[in-house]
């Protein structure tokens, strides 16, 4: 039982390049999530599933883009990648949310990502 | 506008109780309250969760009053492997993810 995975764990990009973020989850959870951190803003929500081909807007959603093709799956994209995209990527998974709900989320290890 | 603030950092001795507390005025009836233990390099780990009163598990309690426009995370007598990044996170509308900007503790000898 891996939990949650990222891939890849560091990445480099040069200004206006593109890549995907893979997440990947083996506990059957409903809910995925994309956060960025950034020092001293803690963790923001980028976007959000709440089911198989299902994708919602957080607060920082412009510049990216997510698809959830696959139950276990949530990519996040960067079509043109900017500077102002350098952070750490963390992807989480939960089984439910909203009131009354057990509503943990499960984070993976993080990505580190560069853009010069 | 949601909000979720909290100190930005705390220092304690080992065998203390520390209590950590966030600020979330905009918080609704059904959000609930969250909060998670960051390692350096690594993702943030569920402590505890509630929506009113008091909750205890086996790390930590949370305390959460009537107006429920703020709570405090009690660890109780803390160690030097305490020392973390702790996370007030607040559910507004269910989806609408909110973390506090993090909390730095740091547990002396």
């Amino acid at each position: 039982n891996a939990g949650v995975t990222q891939t890849p764990k560091f990445r480099v990009l040069k200004t206006g390049q593109s890549m995907t973020l893979l997440c990947a989850q083996d506990m059957n959870h409903e809910y995925m999530y994309w956060y960025r951190q950034d020092p001293g803003m803690g963790l923001r929500l980028i976007h959000y599933s709440v089911g198989e081909g299902t994708t919602a807007k957080g607060e920082v959603p412009d510049g990216y883009n997510v698809s959830r093709l696959k139950k276990q799956n949530f990519l996040l994209g960067l079509e043109s990648a900017a500077p102002s995209q350098t952070s750490v990527y963390f992807c989480a998974s939960s089984y439910a949310t909203g009131a009354g709900s057990y509503n943990e989320q499960f984070f993976g290890p993080g990505t580190r990502l560069t853009v010069l | 506008l949601a909000k979720t603030t909290q100190p930005i950092s705390m220092d304690s001795y080992e065998g203390q109780e520390v209590n950590i507390t966030c600020s979330h005025n905009n918080i609704a009836t059904n959000d609930y309250i969250t909060w998670y233990q960051q390692f350096p390099s690594q993702g943030p780990r569920f402590i505890i969760q509630g929506y009113k009163t008091k909750v205890t598990n086996e790390v930590a309690s949370l305390f959460i009053p009537a107006d429920r426009k703020s709570s405090t995370l009690s660890l109780p007598r803390v160690s030097l492997s305490d020392t973390a990044v702790y996370y007030c996170l607040v559910a507004y509308n269910n989806n609408d993810m909110r973390f506090g900007a993090g909390t730095r503790l740091t547990v002396k000898p």
